[in-house]
Formats: C-alpha cells, structure tokens, sequence
C-alpha cells in the first residue's frame, strides 16, 4: 500500500527549459509535505516544503503547488540547469504526528541535457 | 557544521556476520531517524527514536536493532546480516518544533554475500 507515488520513474529536459515533477499521496491526513533532492553517493538534501494551508510555496526556481482535492503535488524548476540532475523524492508527514515520520515517494530520476 | 555523520561509509559482510552503523548528529535533535534505500523502493523508514533512551518500530524493522543511548547518537543493529539487508542506509535528524525538514548524513553503503 504506497501512500506516497511518483509514477514517473525518470524525466529529460532541455536546459533552460521546465521541469515539472509530480507527486501523488492516498492518505488525507497528510498536511505537510517536502521534497528533497539526491545526488549519487550523498545523502538526501531538503529543498521546499509546503503545508496543506497553502497551494503554492516558491524558493528562486523552485516552485511546489499542492492540489489538496486531487491529492496531488508538483515540483516546477524553472529553468533547468544540468546541476539539477539528481533524483528527487517527494516526501508527506501526517499532522496528527508528533514523531515526524516520513513517507516517501519511490523518487524520479531527472536528467537535464545542456 | 558537520550536521549528521555517518560511519562507516562501505561495508561488506558475510551471511550471519552482526555490525554497527553509528549515526551522530550536533544539531541537538530530539527526533532521529533509520532509513533503507533500495532501487525503485524510495526510502523506507526502519527504526525511530523521538528522544534520549527512546526508540520505535518503522515500516520495516525486521531483523535490525537500534539504540539512542546519548541525544547526538543512534546506532543500528544488524545481529545476523542476510542478503535481503543488502542495500543503502540513511540516517535523519530533525528538531521537534512545528513543521520541519529532516537532515540526512551521506549514507552507509552495505554489502552482505
């Protein structure tokens, strides 16, 4: 039982184009949630979060828009640069948690070609 | 700023071997994290602690251990490693205030034949 999708196991873009990553969750409880970004060998870095209450949080080129009634969330990065090449993993916590706990997507793999 | 370490980085052992992963962290967290990665599986979260001399079951606990016997320190346990328990192990920490990002280390990579 996967609460926390993303269907698309790799995306290519052109640099300078847009990236748009999506994220689909089962569970309503959620009501905050973070993606974060992965290069080969290192650790998951954090990149933005938004919380249920709003349906857009923005960071320079990096947007995340929340569909709270489709139970969808995506990633825009706009434009892509080939250092944006990692895989990224949409992640949703439950607010009723007082532990934090996570439950991730399977990731996306994103290749940005020069 | 070193935020979370993990050690060792590389591994590998023999079925039935035990071993340690040591996680510390200096940004005085309450809450820590055990996550293993595996291809296509994202990250999936094996043991938790929420503070000093606490910890609690993840989605996948089965065959791991885990201490949190000093607020900087978690350590896993593996008491006899089996192939299936091959994979990459990541450890988190975040505060316990509001909404809030954990913080990963870089990873311990594990190898058992």
């Amino acid at each position: 039982d996967q609460q926390v999708k993303q269907n698309s196991p790799s995306l290519s873009v052109q640099e300078g184009r847009i990236s748009i990553l999506n994220c689909d969750y089962t569970n309503s409880m959620f009501d905050y949630f973070l993606w974060y970004k992965k290069y080969p060998a290192e650790g998951p870095t954090f990149l933005i979060s938004i919380s249920s209450i709003k349906d857009k949080n923005e960071d320079g080129r990096f947007t995340v828009f929340l569909n709270k009634s489709a139970k969808h969330l995506s990633l825009h990065i706009v434009p892509s640069q080939p250092g944006d090449s990692a895989v990224y993993f949409c992640a949703a916590q439950k607010g009723s948690s007082n532990t934090g706990k996570l439950i991730f997507g399977q990731g996306t793999t994103l290749q940005v070609k020069p | 700023n070193a935020g979370v370490t993990q050690t060792p980085k590389f591994r590998v052992l023999k079925t039935g071997q035990s071993m340690t992963l040591l996680c510390a962290q200096d940004m005085n967290h309450e809450y820590m994290y055990w996550y293993r990665q595996d291809p296509g599986m994202g990250l999936r979260l094996i043991h938790y602690s929420v503070g000093e001399g606490t910890t609690a079951k993840g989605e996948v606990p089965d065959g791991y251990n885990v201490s949190r016997l000093k607020k900087q320190n978690f350590l896993l346990g593996l008491e006899s490693a089996a192939p299936s328990q091959t994979s990459v192990y990541f450890c988190a920490s975040r505060g316990i205030m509001g909404n809030q990002p954990q913080h990963f280390g870089d990873g311990t990579r594990l190898s058992i034949l």
